[in-house]
């Protein structure tokens, strides 16, 4: 069965360091999505993409988040400079439709700020 | 932001006998709900859905029940097996206020099934 994976499985990076998350989606999928989840809190929404641009964003999604689909394949979420309360898990979904359809999520990528 | 509600953090229940795991959510906007299954060190696994048209959904051993005047939605899991012991949340999406499909999801419960 296709799945969502995503890499690194957990990354460590120094506070004020630039981080890319990496993700590819499920091949026939054309809506794409960032969450969160800090630790013992909720899953959160970051940013829907679509048709190559942005379709939504969560106030969370400050100007140091972007988000690019650089090829056919891979999906990647930038953290320009990151603060200590960046660390959280951090998971990609995509989805056929983003009406109806359920969204499909990798195991997601453990990110940790020294 | 409470949109979506999942009281109880926790549930323990024998194998073999009913599990049912409940959700609210105070948005009348929400028409279309899910609930995943989220295992440690992985990701939701979508189990079952529903949308607002209907009241009930059925799956195998997973049914989800929609009460729309109560704002209330259950997953109930017959019979319960040991491998269902996971972090269940509850999920919805909003077609009229966002048409990108964002989900906003529940707190979670953690279902214990034992043997």
């Amino acid at each position: 069965e296709p799945e969502v994976t995503q890499t690194p499985s957990h990354q460590v990076t120094q506070m004020g360091q630039e981080v890319i998350l990496r993700c590819v989606p499920i091949s026939n999928h054309l809506y794409f999505y960032w969450y969160r989840q800090i630790l013992g809190q909720k899953v959160e929404f970051l940013v829907s993409f679509y048709n190559n641009e942005i379709s939504e964003k969560s106030e969370i999604f400050d100007d140091q988040f972007s988000v690019e689909r650089p090829d056919g394949s891979n999906f990647t979420l930038k953290i320009r400079s990151t603060k200590l309360e960046d660390s959280a898990m951090y998971f990609c979904a995509s989805t056929a439709q983003a009406l109806g359809q359920p969204q499909h999520f990798g195991d997601g990528t453990r990110l940790s700020i020294l | 932001d409470q949109q979506v509600k999942q009281n109880s953090p926790s549930l323990s229940v024998q194998e073999g006998r009913i599990s049912i795991l409940n959700c609210d959510y105070t948005n009348s906007m929400f028409d279309y709900f899910l609930w995943y299954k989220k295992y440690p060190a992985e990701g939701p696994t979508f189990l079952i859905s529903i949308s607002s048209i209907k009241d009930k959904n059925e799956d195998g051993r997973f049914t989800v029940f929609l009460n729309k005047s109560a704002k209330h939605l259950s997953l109930h899991i017959v019979p319960s097996q040991p491998g269902d012991s996971a972090v269940y949340f509850c999920a919805a999406s909003a077609r009229v206020s966002s048409n990108t499909g964002k989900l906003i999801f529940g707190q979670g419960t953690t279902l214990q099934v034992k043997p």
